[in-house]
């Protein structure tokens, strides 16, 4: 069994600060997905990433695999307030079943 | 704007009562995914679907839950008879997988929020 852990659970900062977030496994994965889910909605599809080492780009979001496809990053610069919600991510393996983290639970205040 | 619909939004009910979810997924997106979201747990997978076939079923209570596609167009999944611990965000995702990709996309409902007392 996988073990997935995001880090930090909760998150609460001034708008303009800039953060980073993780999600950290004992698994090496094929690809992972970043999810944002805002109260009273269903997550939404930030991103996908496939190569280690890759890096994508969303507006102010930097997303990054890990080279070893073990981990994933997501930096987020100068947070404004429509960056609050739960951030989740979910890995995917060659056998493994589909799971998604706990979540980071971000607050950006204005 | 395609999206994928869920009802009833929020369900109320008494334990041991049948509850029924509904899920309509994207027109043309072959598999569906039923997810508990709660507090504790996080986001579950419970069953999923390819062209309205059972893939996995193994997260969820078998005693108490099913999941049926009785068309493209309609996804189910049925509780009975439910219990206080079943209260949950049970969300519908329809997704496809593009050509070559090792990875759904996958597209969520806004959920079904239950309370059983």
């Amino acid at each position: 069994t996988q073990l997935l852990e995001q880090s930090p659970q909760f998150l609460s900062i001034q708008e303009g600060e800039n953060l980073t977030v993780y999600c950290n496994s004992s698994s090496v994965f094929s690809s992972l997905q970043w999810y944002r889910q805002e109260p009273g909605e269903g997550p939404v599809l930030l991103v996908t990433v496939v190569t280690g080492g890759e890096v994508k780009k969303l507006k102010r979001l930097t997303f990054q695999f890990g080279d070893a496809r073990k981990d994933s990053s997501l930096h987020i610069t100068a947070a404004q307030p429509g960056d609050t919600g739960l951030y989740l991510c979910s890995p995917r393996g060659a056998n493994s079943k589909l799971t998604f983290g706990k979540g980071i639970t971000l607050s950006v205040r204005p | 704007d395609a999206r994928v619909t869920q009802t009833p939004r929020d369900k109320v009910t008494e334990m041991g009562q049948e509850v029924t979810m509904r899920c309509q997924p994207i027109l043309g997106h072959n598999t569906v995914f039923w997810y508990r979201q709660t507090m504790m747990q996080g986001l579950e997978l419970l069953a999923y679907f390819r062209n309205r076939a059972p893939l996995d079923d193994s997260g969820m209570p078998k005693d108490r839950f099913s999941a049926e596609m009785p068309d493209a167009t309609l996804a189910t999944l049925k509780i009975q008879p439910s219990e206080p611990r079943d209260s949950a965000v049970y969300f519908c995702a329809s997704g496809v997988r593009l050509a070559g990709a090792p990875y759904n996309e996958q597209f969520f409902g806004p959920g079904t929020r239950l309370t059983v007392l």
